[in-house]
């Protein structure tokens, strides 16, 4: 069946830290990936997507590439703020059947001052 | 901006005591979505719409139902909510369900059960 794995947080940085967040997937055919983010007591909001091997999403100064070849998506940011503290849920769609979204546990990270 | 609402954001119930969370969006989207997250886990699809068609996932609780009167608006109505029941109740869309159609979420709805 499909699955994504990803790293087991709390992960804690400083501000202006690079942030790597992995992510691994499992899935018959062909996926599209996605990288959602939870803020305290808040809904999921789409950070990033991707929809085709070698697609690169970006937004906020986070990227994401698909590696087919790796089979992973895995999330970057060059320089962490405070407010990028959050719950980072790395997910997928695969056929045969596209719904539902398949997450991983999320990562939660803490950025300090 | 186009999006997905969710009202109430906090809601208390009592043991037993019926419950509909409610969620609109102004996105026009065909498919709505709920999802159950309970504390430091992942959300856990409970049934989608496509359109009028519903489609409920395997292992979700006869407890939990769900109706969506037209296009914008979906509810989620727990019969008997149990204390395993408190948790965040997420509504999302989505234009389809194909690999690409992304899932937009609403706020949520955070339950508890006293």
């Amino acid at each position: 069946g499909n699955s994504v794995t990803q790293m087991e947080g709390p992960v804690t940085l400083s501000e202006e830290a690079f942030l790597t967040i992995n992510c691994t997937y499992t899935a018959t055919g062909y996926p599209s990936l996605f990288w959602y983010v939870q803020y305290p007591g808040e809904g999921l909001q789409l950070l990033l997507k991707a929809t085709k091997a070698d697609d690169k999403g970006s937004n906020k100064g986070f990227e994401a590439t698909y590696r087919k070849e790796t089979t992973s998506f895995h999330l970057e940011k060059g320089s962490v703020q405070v407010s990028d503290s959050a719950v980072y849920f790395c997910a997928l769609t695969a056929p045969p059947r596209n719904t539902p979204l398949v997450f991983g546990k999320g990562t939660r990270l803490s950025v300090i001052a | 901006d186009a999006m997905v609402i969710q009202n109430p954001r906090y809601q208390v119930t009592q043991f037993g005591k019926p419950v509909t969370l409610s969620c609109s969006q102004t996105l026009n989207h065909n498919v709505m979505y709920w999802y159950q997250q309970k504390s430091s886990q992942a959300p856990k699809l409970l049934f989608h719409y496509y359109d009028k068609d519903f489609n409920n996932e395997a292992d979700t609780p006869d407890n939990f139902q769900s109706r969506r009167p037209n296009t914008s608006f979906c509810f989620l109505d727990i019969r008997s909510p149990g204390l395993g029941d408190a948790a965040m109740y997420l509504c999302a869309t989505s234009p389809g369900t194909g690999s690409t159609d992304t899932q937009y979420f609403g706020p949520g709805t955070r339950l508890t059960v006293l």
